[in-house]
């Protein structure tokens, strides 16, 4: 099956601790993206990246680091910066960027702090 | 503030038609979409419509765009228990990036 598989569904993090959601496609999109939802609140946009080993900083990236080593795998790291945590997560990816910017989400990682 | 707004709740009786309506900020917009999500799921993508569009419709759903008033609506008709779920507005910023809405709960009532 195509799509997009995140993992865990479910994440705890520690005080302190720097966390890693994973993202992975098998859709050969060339760009991938990480939101952020809040209840009551759009999605917001944390890193994307538009081809391997490039990305840019969204609108929050500030507590957030990602990398881009291969097409298929954009996986986020929530640092110990990131002082409020507590969210869910939404990994996406679009054949390539340009005139019709077409996102396909994935099912969602939900991560709580213990 | 929101460059998408939307109002946050509406319910409907199974059967009837639903309208959610979404205002956006940015006239240069080219492309507007919708989005469904399902409680614990990610967003599946249920319609967009381009900005030289007036109407768009596939099976039971209408897509109205008001490109002077800056006014997108997702009308359902014949809404059914399945169509509970966050409907979610967004508008297209620039190639890698698009604006999304804060969402309307879709409550369907028997």
């Amino acid at each position: 099956d195509g799509g997009i598989t995140q993992s865990p569904k479910y994440l705890f993090r520690k005080e302190g601790q720097n966390v890693t959601l994973s993202c992975e496609q098998n859709l050969n999109h060339d760009a991938m993206y990480w939101y952020r939802q809040d209840p009551g609140q759009g999605l917001r946009l944390i890193y994307y990246s538009q081809i391997v080993n490039d990305f840019q900083k969204g609108d929050i990236a500030e507590g957030y680091s990602v990398s881009r080593e291969k097409k298929e795998s954009f996986p986020l790291t929530v640092t110990s910066a990131q002082k409020n945590p507590t969210a869910f997560y939404l990994c996406a990816s679009s054949p390539q960027g340009g005139q019709k910017n077409i996102q396909y989400f994935g099912a969602g990682t939900r991560l709580s702090v213990l | 503030g929101e460059d998408v707004e939307q109002s946050l709740f509406l319910s409907v009786r199974e059967g009837d038609s639903s309208v959610i309506n979404c205002t956006y900020t940015d006239s240069s917009s080219t492309y507007l979409y919708w989005y469904k999500q399902e409680p614990g799921a990610g967003l599946q993508l249920l319609t967009y419509i381009f900005s030289n569009m007036d109407m768009k419709q596939d099976q039971r759903l209408t897509v109205l765009l008001n490109k002077k008033d800056k006014h997108l609506s997702l009308r359902i008709a014949d809404t059914q228990t399945g169509d509970s779920a966050i409907y979610f507005c967004a508008e297209k910023r620039n190639d890698y990036k698009l604006s999304f809405g804060a969402g309307t709960t879709v409550t369907v009532r028997a």
